[in-house]
Parts: structure tokens; sequence; C-alpha cells
């Protein structure tokens, strides 16, 4: 169990410009999730697959996003046209469902200049 | 709404007291609940979780917490603080397809 791993840890790019960031879960989880945590705040649901299926949405996931995980293994999570509200930590998770916790990864910081 | 609450933003407490981080739930059935731990810069580690049953669960780094029905309450205690537990604590209700997170406590230790 090598656990959650997420790349890049950091990304810094300019307004407008799209950035992709990468998710592999623990490998036996069927479950994969995306939450976005701004400063100072607790992290917010984005999204969640149950092996490729991208099963729910939240509200915060605007056009702009968009989630992937074609194999049922790793999963992307894409920003276009990003703008200065996007700068955030991107934490993924992974885990069994159910009533069982997920097992989260270090996260992908973005900062939009 | 259905939320966690975590009433206290920033914490205080010198090393080798005790510690007790509030959370407040507004679940109507019996709610799955979690505390996780997040250190500067890093993701989260679960500390201990609470499904049924004992209402006082034991999780790791000599942490436990107490689920308190009549009080709608999941507090995180702790018999004497370390310098390494300073980090941000995040009480957790899971709705099976998501987490929702209370807002945070950022626990501080004085040598």
């Amino acid at each position: 169990d090598t656990g959650v791993s997420q790349d890049p840890r950091h990304k810094i790019t300019k307004r407008g410009q799209n950035v992709t960031f990468r998710c592999d879960p623990i490998s036996e989880h069927n479950r994969l999730y995306w939450y976005r945590q701004t400063l100072g705040q607790g992290p917010e649901f984005l999204t969640y697959f149950q092996n490729e299926a991208q099963l729910e949405k939240s509200r915060l996931l605007s056009d702009r996003f968009s989630a992937e995980r074609p194999k049922g293994s790793f999963s992307t999570l894409e920003i276009q046209r990003t703008e200065q509200g996007d700068s955030a930590m991107y934490l993924c998770a992974s885990g069994q469902g159910g009533n069982q916790p997920q097992h989260f990864g270090d996260g992908t910081r973005l900062s939009i200049l | 709404a259905q939320s966690v609450t975590q009433p206290d933003i920033h914490i205080t407490v010198s090393e080798g007291a005790s510690l007790e981080l509030r959370c407040n739930y507004s679940y109507g059935a019996t709610p799955y609940l979690f505390w996780y731990v997040q250190s500067p810069g890093q993701g989260l580690q679960l500390l201990l979780k609470y499904f049924s049953g004992d209402t006082l669960v034991q999780g790791i780094k000599g942490f436990e917490a107490e689920f308190k029905r009549s009080q709608s309450s999941f507090n995180l205690r702790k018999p004497s603080v370390h310098w390494s537990d300073a980090a941000e604590y995040f009480c957790v209700h899971n709705a099976g397809n998501m987490l929702t997170f209370g807002g945070g406590t950022r626990l501080m230790v004085k040598p």
C-alpha cells in the first residue's frame, strides 16, 4: 500500500491557461474522490468515481472543470481557462465507499498569477 | 441544513496539557463521523472513526473522541499534548458518497 499519490504537488500558472492534475489511488480502492480546499477552510467535495463511472458532481464543479478516470485506476482533473478564484489545494482521496474512511493524497496546490 | 460545526477556530495549549476540540453535528440519524488531522502543506490523516456502538472511540496518536447524541457532539480529546500535535483538525461527516468537513480547528502548542 503506497498510499494516494498526486502530481504535481504545486502548479503555478497564468490566468486563462489550462491545467491538469493527476491522482493515483490506492490500488484496491474502487472509489476515487476530488475535493477543493481554499485557505483557512475545510475541504469541499467536487466529484467522485466508482471504478470508471463518475457518479456525482458538486455544484462547485463548473463547466470549466472536467474529471476523468478512464480505466478505473488513476484520475485526472482538468481546469480550463483558469481564474483567480481557482487558486486552492486540490485533494484526491480513495476508498471503498459506504461508511469506510477515505484516504487522502498530499494534494496539488494551484496558484493563479 | 445538515452540517458539521467546529466552534473554535484556534486553540493554544501548553505541551503536556490536556486537549479537547469541540464538534457539533446536525444530522438526524446516527451519523458516521471521523476526525482527520492535517499538517501544514500536507493531506489529511484519519485519526479515528465512529459508526455505531460504543460512544467512546480510540484513535491513533493517543487521541479519543466521545459521541454524545443528546448534545449532538463528537469532541476530540487527548490527555497530554505533544509539540508534534500542532496541526489543523477537522471533524467530518461521512454521507457515503462524500465527506462534509467542519471548518477546522488550528491547534498551536506552547513549549
